[in-house]
């Protein structure tokens, strides 16, 4: 089964800095795809950034970006120059390229950015 | 488009009563997915449908739990009878086929189900 594991329930940064949230993941798979996802207040669960486990070169959107490292099994996110509306829940998922069309989620992490 | 739509977005009943929560997937997407949130378990998948076919009930909690898809621009799920432990968000994603994989899924905005 596939499993995904944030460590950190918590994390608070300062505004315009960075900060990096961890995510490993269990699977004996070996094509998927990996996803950050955000929660804010409003509920509303937002994709940040998606990753393919064939793709070697980390993903990018804007401010975000990831460490992907297939042998370790981590899917880190790095939020640079954070702002106050980054202030909400981060989900990493995984979900296999074949099979079951299952979206794993992991328990999520509460990030807050303090002006 | 409007991106999947959930009613209603909040819900409160009386343990006992039955509850019926609503959602219109993205027209053209073929696949559908059934989520409940709590701060315990975080996000669960219920249930999900390909081409308005159930394909795995295996998160279905208990037999008081029902969903149906009887189109593909609407899905159902019901809970009857209600208890306070089924207190939750609901939320119902949709994705298009083997392509939707790699894209994600898009989110509703969830029902908040408060059982009382």
């Amino acid at each position: 089964a596939q499993t995904v594991t944030q460590s950190q329930p918590e994390m608070s940064v300062q505004e315009a800095e960075t900060v990096t949230l961890s995510c490993t993941y269990d699977t004996s798979e070996n094509n998927y795809y990996l996803f950050w996802y955000k929660q804010p207040p409003s509920r509303q669960m937002i994709l940040v950034i998606r990753q393919e486990a064939y793709k070697q070169q980390n993903a990018t959107e804007n401010r975000f970006s990831v460490n992907f490292q297939k042998a370790a099994k981590s899917f880190s996110l790095k939020i640079s120059d954070s702002q106050l509306g980054d202030t909400a829940m981060y989900f990493c998922a995984f979900i296999l390229q074949g099979g079951s069309e299952k979206l794993v989620f992991g328990k999520g992490m509460k990030l807050t950015v303090n002006p | 488009d409007a991106g999947v739509i959930q009613s209603p977005r909040h819900e409160v009943t009386e343990m006992g009563q039955e509850v019926t929560l609503r959602c219109k997937p993205i027209s053209g997407h073929n696949s559908l997915f059934w989520y409940r949130q709590t701060m315990m378990r975080g996000l669960e998948l219920l249930i999900y449908f390909n081409n308005n076919v159930p394909i795995d009930d295996s998160g279905m909690p208990e037999d008081r739990f029902s969903a149906k898809m009887p189109n593909a621009s609407f899905s159902t799920l019901k809970i009857q009878p209600s208890e306070p432990r089924d207190s939750a968000v609901y939320f119902c994603a949709s994705s298009l086929g083997r392509r939707g994989r790699s894209n994600g899924y898009t989110f509703g905005s969830g029902t908040r189900l408060t059982v009382v």
